[in-house]
């Protein structure tokens, strides 16, 4: 168990809506991560969330967004739904040192289905 | 733009036998990380050993060690003594600054 918690575990919607993924980092830690996985895609960096400020940004579409709230738990947003955003949907958290050899610590990922 | 490169799509290995799993990255930058990810069927992303670019000396955790060439930018992964529990996903990983890139991955099975 990574300390990293993430809910749902699955969550199946349809084309066209919106979903909120939630995650809360491992106690006492800043930084939280984004990741989509998909069969296509791989493993894809979205965004990064520092103390409640956006850090980072990779390959994350238009239509998602995210934040980290106060209490450093983090929410992504994804809308306009397509079949191509099913895919296995991952955060992670670090202690926010601001080194790149600093660990991450992955949640169990959601599970998103579009139909 | 960073890119790792994972050529074994699979891979097999008897228990108890060594198994290595390459990885080759193309990057200009001088100062960076690299990583293997265990995948287990549960999904759940799991460290598996690191590497700073700027240490020559090869970094081992346990039955897990790599093999760095920086200047031919190959990041191998060596298990030694394998178990059935290795049996998984691995992907190779390169971090400079904010990005983690990750390669295809290599599914490694292990057979009794």
């Amino acid at each position: 168990d990574s300390g990293v918690t993430q809910t749902p575990k699955h969550l199946i919607t349809a084309t066209g809506q919106r979903v909120t993924l939630r995650c809360s980092p491992r106690s006492g830690d800043l930084s939280v991560y984004w990741y989509q996985q998909s069969l296509d895609q791989g493993l894809q960096f979205l965004i990064q969330y520092y103390n409640g400020e956006e850090r980072a940004k990779g390959n994350i579409l238009e239509r998602f967004s995210a934040q980290q709230f106060p209490d450093l738990h983090s929410e992504l947003n994804l809308s306009s739904l397509e079949l191509g955003d099913s895919a296995l949907y991952f955060c992670a958290s670090s202690a926010g040192q601001d080194y790149p050899g600093e660990t991450q610590y992955f949640g169990p990922g959601t599970r998103l289905l579009v139909l | 733009a960073q890119t790792v490169t994972q050529s074994q799509p699979e891979m097999s290995v008897q228990e108890a036998e060594t198994v290595t799993l390459s990885c080759t990255y193309d990057t200009s930058e001088s100062d960076y990380y690299l990583f293997w990810y265990k995948q287990p069927p549960s999904r759940q992303m799991i460290l598996v050993i690191r590497q700073e670019a700027y240490k020559q000396q090869n970094a081992t955790e346990n039955r897990f060690s790599v093999n760095f060439q920086k200047a031919a930018k190959s990041f191998s992964l060596k298990i030694s003594d394998s178990q059935l529990g290795d049996a998984a996903m691995y992907f190779c990983a390169y971090r400079s600054g904010d990005k983690l890139i990750f390669g295809t991955g290599t599914r490694l099975q292990v057979f009794p």
